[in-house]
């Protein structure tokens, strides 16, 4: 069973837009993490927040966590074409549960 | 530093046949991990390996099996395929508790 799933499935964007993803998952985790995969290719690691944090910024990349509501968003601000990718977030717990993603393409 | 290399790119395979999935790391991570990703399903987990000589289930086990050669090796057998093994296959390495190195992914089409 998927133990996350991001929101929306695709998202459209003009460069310079800001963009949000939104994950929600089902397990009590430890941590939450963030991947970005390029098409055809594997998933790179973005940026981990802690159960115990609320927000945590890195360079363009803003996110949250809610664990009373058992989500999280990623901000992406002021998109660039280079950013079109699918994006995936992660939970820890005892081992890694993938959400299903979100297919964001910026517009040049 | 190769990170987490992957063979082969691609295959295809007819049912009932077997393959091997190779992967390797030269980080001296102690994890190890492969996953299936498929369409709208995200990555799950088919087995893993906290450390040489230790394997462990994941979410999707059923049909592979798997083998910690040394440290930097991580295989895993598709003993008889089937079309629904059709599949991306990724290899992953754990560096500290929380940060999974990827590979290039090995594309699997089971006709």
């Amino acid at each position: 069973s998927q133990q996350g799933e991001e929101d929306p499935q695709a998202l459209s964007i003009q460069e310079g837009e800001n963009a949000t993803m939104n994950c929600s998952y089902k397990t009590s985790i430890n941590n939450l993490q963030w991947y970005r995969q390029n098409s055809g290719r594997g998933l790179v690691h973005l940026i981990l927040i802690r159960s115990n944090e609320r927000e945590k910024h890195s360079g363009r990349l803003r996110v949250t966590l809610d664990t009373s509501k058992k989500s999280s968003s990623l901000l992406i601000t002021a998109s660039r074409a280079a950013d079109t990718a699918s994006y995936f977030c992660a939970g820890t717990g005892n081992q890694f549960y993938f959400g299903t993603g979100t297919s964001l393409t910026v517009i040049p | 530093n190769a990170g987490v290399t992957q063979t082969p790119k691609f295959q295809v395979l007819k049912t009932g046949q077997s393959m091997t999935l190779q992967c390797a790391q030269d980080m001296n991570h102690n994890s190890m991990y492969w996953y299936r990703q498929d369409p709208g399903m995200g990555l799950r987990l088919i087995y893993y390996s906290a450390s040489e000589g230790t394997t462990d289930k994941g979410e999707v086990p059923n049909g592979y099996n798997v083998s910690r050669l040394n440290k930097r090796e991580f295989s895993l057998r598709l003993e008889s395929a089937a079309p629904s093994q059709t599949s991306v296959y990724f290899c992953a390495s754990l560096w500290g508790q929380y940060e999974q190195y990827f590979g290039p992914g090995t594309r699997l089409t089971v006709t």
